[in-house]
Parts: structure tokens; C-alpha cells; sequence
């Protein structure tokens, strides 16, 4: 089992909408959250990052982290064609990223 | 302030062959990782340098080997490429270990 996972996706919405991109961890130690997002044949761009329970707000963007639960959001509020893109997210216990595999978002006009 | 730069951006190798990939991290960064993304594995731990010395290293084979520089440059090599090796690498930097860490576009390797 993967120290974190990430529904794959393919995941389409209309423009306008709230999309919610989630992720689980088995981790405990696990201290540092990110979320990044990465265009087609681009480096992944840091989005959100957190480092508590709780929410942390910018923007259209909302990262939502649980620690008890293991458990990581991204809402992105009015969405965009421009935010078609895959959604990594991303876990720090020290020196290495333990990233999931991405979601695929896809928004359409 | 300039971003990750690496060269070169794309490349195409044979079987047996070995390569060299080379990332220039932003001003004043002293940590460089590097990743190897596939489609089937996602974004992949390689190592980790700081201050010319390999800190960490992830669950690849010898043949992954990398350097850094006095000024936090860093390279990467990869010898007796293999068809597996098809992927792409990325490196990022962050002024520590362990801190936000800001990537390059990558290097996309081809082995035939």
C-alpha cells in the first residue's frame, strides 16, 4: 500500500463549479501538506501549503488538512477552464515529498 | 527571482547508453531533490543534496548517481539506460531540507 493515495481521476466538471480533490495517507509522521498542480508537459507549481489541522484559505483555493482522520482536501471554488490540470498532493516527514499520483481535472466551458 | 532551470528540456537516448542532467536551483538555495515522474509510479524520491553532500536517497539502483556543486548546482546520471528509465525527471529546490520545495519543467528522457 502506498504511503499516500489519490483517486486518479479523470474528473470533469462545468465551469462555475466546486470541485473537491481529496487525499488519504497511512503516515503518521507526516507533518508538512502541499498541493500542487502540474500542466501538461510542466513542472508541478506549489499551490497550498500547510502545515496544521484545520483549513488554510487563498484565493478560490481552500486546503483542508485532518490529521486524525488522514486526510487532505482542495477545494476550488468557481472554477476555471484554466485550472484543467492534474492536482498532486504531497506529504513531508523530513527531507523527501511522498506525493500521490494525481488527479485529473478537467473543466469545461 | 529566477525559477528551477534545467537542461536540457528533452532528450532521446539508446539502450546502454549513459546521461547527464543538469538543474540550476533559485538564488539562494542550498537544497536540490530530484524526482523521476512516470505514469505508472507518479512523481518518485531520487535524492537529496545539500551543501555538496548527498543527504538522501530514494529506492533506485546504483546506476542513479548525482553531484552538487559550490554554487548548489546540481547533476544527475544515469548509466546503462534501460527502457524503464523513460521518464521525467524533475528537480526542485528549497532553501532547506524539509521546506517548501519549488520545481523545475523537467528534463523528458527517452530510452530506445
Amino acid at each position: 500500500q502506498k504511503e499516500v493515495e489519490q483517486d486518479p481521476g479523470p474528473l470533469s466538471v462545468p465551469e462555475g463549479a466546486i470541485v473537491s480533490l481529496n487525499c488519504t495517507y497511512s503516515n503518521s509522521a507526516f507533518q508538512y501538506f502541499m498541493w500542487y498542480r502540474q500542466y501538461s508537459r510542466k513542472g508541478p507549481e506549489l499551490l497550498m501549503y500547510t502545515y496544521s489541522s484545520g483549513n488554510k484559505e487563498d484565493g478560490r483555493f481552500t486546503a483542508q488538512v485532518d490529521k486524525s482522520s488522514k486526510y487532505i482536501s482542495l477545494f476550488i471554488r468557481d472554477s476555471q477552464p484554466s485550472d484543467s490540470a492534474t492536482y498532486l498532493c504531497a506529504m513531508n516527514s523530513g527531507y523527501a515529498l511522498n506525493f500521490g499520483k494525481g488527479t485529473s481535472l478537467l473543466v469545461t466551458p | 527571482k529566477a525559477g528551477v532551470t534545467q537542461t536540457p528540456r528533452y532528450l532521446i537516448k539508446t539502450r546502454g547508453q549513459q546521461v547527464t542532467l543538469s538543474c540550476s536551483p533559485i538564488s539562494g538555495h542550498r537544497s536540490v531533490s530530484w524526482y523521476q515522474q512516470t505514469p505508472g509510479q507518479g512523481l518518485q524520491f531520487l535524492f537529496e543534496y545539500f551543501s555538496e553532500t548527498q543527504r538522501n536517497k530514494g529506492n533506485f539502483p546504483g546506476r542513479f548517481s548525482g553531484r552538487q556543486f559550490s554554487n548548489s548546482r546540481s547533476e544527475m546520471n544515469v548509466s546503462t539506460l534501460e527502457l524503464g528509465d523513460s521518464a521525467l525527471y524533475l528537480c526542485a529546490s528549497s532553501l532547506e531540507a524539509g521546506e517548501t520545495q519549488y520545481f523545475g519543467p523537467g528534463t523528458r528522457l527517452l530510452v530506445l
